[in-house]
């Protein structure tokens, strides 16, 4: 069974930093692309960022470029995003999704992100 | 980047209805066009990709059509566990790859 865990969501302060995880399992993470996903409260959904499967690919949204960075460690089967000088606009649930050619065919549930003063 | 729209923003219908959701494209996608489903709280759901193909284990009443700027989520028969939001998504070429506003169905 495919899994995806999020974990590190919390609140921080303007400016601040946080790490965000995800832990795959049932699947040959290495294999796979992966991407992450937002939905600020009550809104719709925006892609963040993506990685090849060897990382050898990264790719960000203009509203996160040079302040956000994507990596995973495929021996621990995790998925990572470095999220930096944070703002307000960043407050979301952050999901990490699996890459099928495209196609995002599994999600994590989720790890909301809040900041604020 | 490409601009997805989708109409409508959201829908009241009834248990049996035909629903029909609109997605358009600012450019052609050719068709590199998803539909995921998300019910409240929950995180979304891959129901078609590549514009028509159903996903393993998403019921037949669900279809995709449509193919350049012009898509299409058919409901056939709309069923009490289809309430939630609709969003479709472009992975055209090079990214940004975007979604949709949404289209938030009532029963």
């Amino acid at each position: 069974e495919v899994r995806l865990v999020e974990s590190g969501g919390g609140s921080v302060q303007p400016g601040g930093s946080l790490r965000l995880s995800c832990a795959a399992s049932g699947f040959n993470f290495s294999t796979y692309s992966m991407n992450w996903v937002r939905q600020a409260p009550g809104k719709g959904l925006e892609w963040v960022s993506y990685i090849s499967g060897s990382s050898s690919t990264i790719y960000y949204a203009d509203s996160v470029k040079g302040r956000f960075t994507i990596s995973r460690d495929n021996a621990k089967t995790s998925l990572y995003l470095q999220m930096n000088s944070l703002r307000a606009e960043d407050t979301a649930v952050y999901y990490c999704t699996r890459d099928f050619y495209g196609d995002y065919d599994y999600w994590g549930q989720g790890a909301l992100v809040t900041v604020s003063p | 980047d490409v601009q997805m729209t989708q109409s409508p923003s959201s829908l009241s219908a009834s248990v049996g209805d035909r629903v029909t959701i609109t997605c358009r494209a600012s450019q052609s996608v050719s068709r590199y066009l998803n539909w995921y489903q998300q019910r409240p709280e929950k995180a979304p759901k891959l129901l078609i990709s590549a514009a028509s193909n159903l996903q393993s284990g998403v019921p037949s009443r669900f279809s995709g059509s449509g193919s350049g700027t012009e898509f299409t989520l058919t409901i056939s028969s709309l069923q009490p566990e289809d309430f939630g939001t609709y969003y479709c998504q472009q992975t055209y070429n090079t990214p940004p790859w975007t979604f949709g506003q949404g289209t938030k169905v009532e029963i």
